[in-house]
């Protein structure tokens, strides 16, 4: 079973302030996915790397696959209120056949105005 | 707006009883994951289904089962609910590619009283 632990579980947050969430594991994944969940809705996907060591930017996201493929970044620059939601991260493996997709623990952040 | 639907938004059952729950994955999408979600916690995989047949399946007994139809829309049972069983329920499409993308509804909340 692909455990994947994400660091801090909460973050409160004042508007304009930079943060980190980690997503770590013991398990190698072919490709990692983030994914920002609001109240009431479904996750939403906010990038995929596939590539260890890969950096890939979304405007103020800046988001990193580890180079032996078992964790990931995401720094947040100058948060805002918009930010505010559930990231998740998921890491996909072949699983007998099928693409497994597992999830994170989740971050909650808050961005306060 | 991922094109994936599910009916109904909410549910409210009471212990013992059985639920179903409905999606209708995005045009195009033949594989439909289904998640559990507990408050503030990652998605859980219950099982995947890809050409009408189940894929890939989490640890969840057997009370919880699904279907596929045709047109790739899916339903999620679930026997004899317990207490637990409380939790925002997922359906996600996709088209069993590597990396592939997940495409979230917006889930079913489902309480056990």
């Amino acid at each position: 079973t692909q455990l994947l632990e994400q660091s801090p579980q909460f973050l409160s947050i004042q508007e304009g302030e930079n943060l980190t969430v980690y997503c770590n594991s013991s398990s190698v994944f072919s490709s990692l996915q983030w994914y920002r969940q609001e109240p009431g809705e479904g996750p939403v996907l906010l990038v995929t790397v596939v590539t260890g060591g890969e950096v890939k930017k979304l405007k103020r996201l800046t988001f990193q696959f580890g180079d032996a493929r078992k964790d990931s970044s995401l720094h947040i620059t100058a948060a805002q209120p918009g930010d505010t939601g559930l990231y998740l991260c998921a890491g996909e493996v072949n699983s007998g056949g099928y693409q497994k997709v597992t999830f994170g623990t989740g971050t909650k952040l808050q961005v306060i105005p | 707006e991922t094109g994936v639907t599910q009916s109904p938004t909410h549910l409210i059952k009471t212990r013992g009883q059985q639920v179903t729950l409905r999606c209708s994955s995005q045009s195009g999408h033949n594989t439909v994951s289904w998640y559990q979600q507990a408050l503030g916690q990652g998605p859980q995989f219950i099982f995947q289904y890809y050409r009408e047949e189940e894929n890939g399946r989490g640890n969840f007994p057997p009370r919880f089962s699904g279907l596929q139809f045709p047109n790739y829309s899916s339903e999620l049972n679930v026997n004899a609910l317990e207490l637990d069983d409380s939790a925002l329920y997922l359906c996600a499409s996709s088209t069993r590619s590597p990396d592939e993308k997940l495409f979230f509804g917006s889930g079913t909340q489902l309480s056990v009283l």
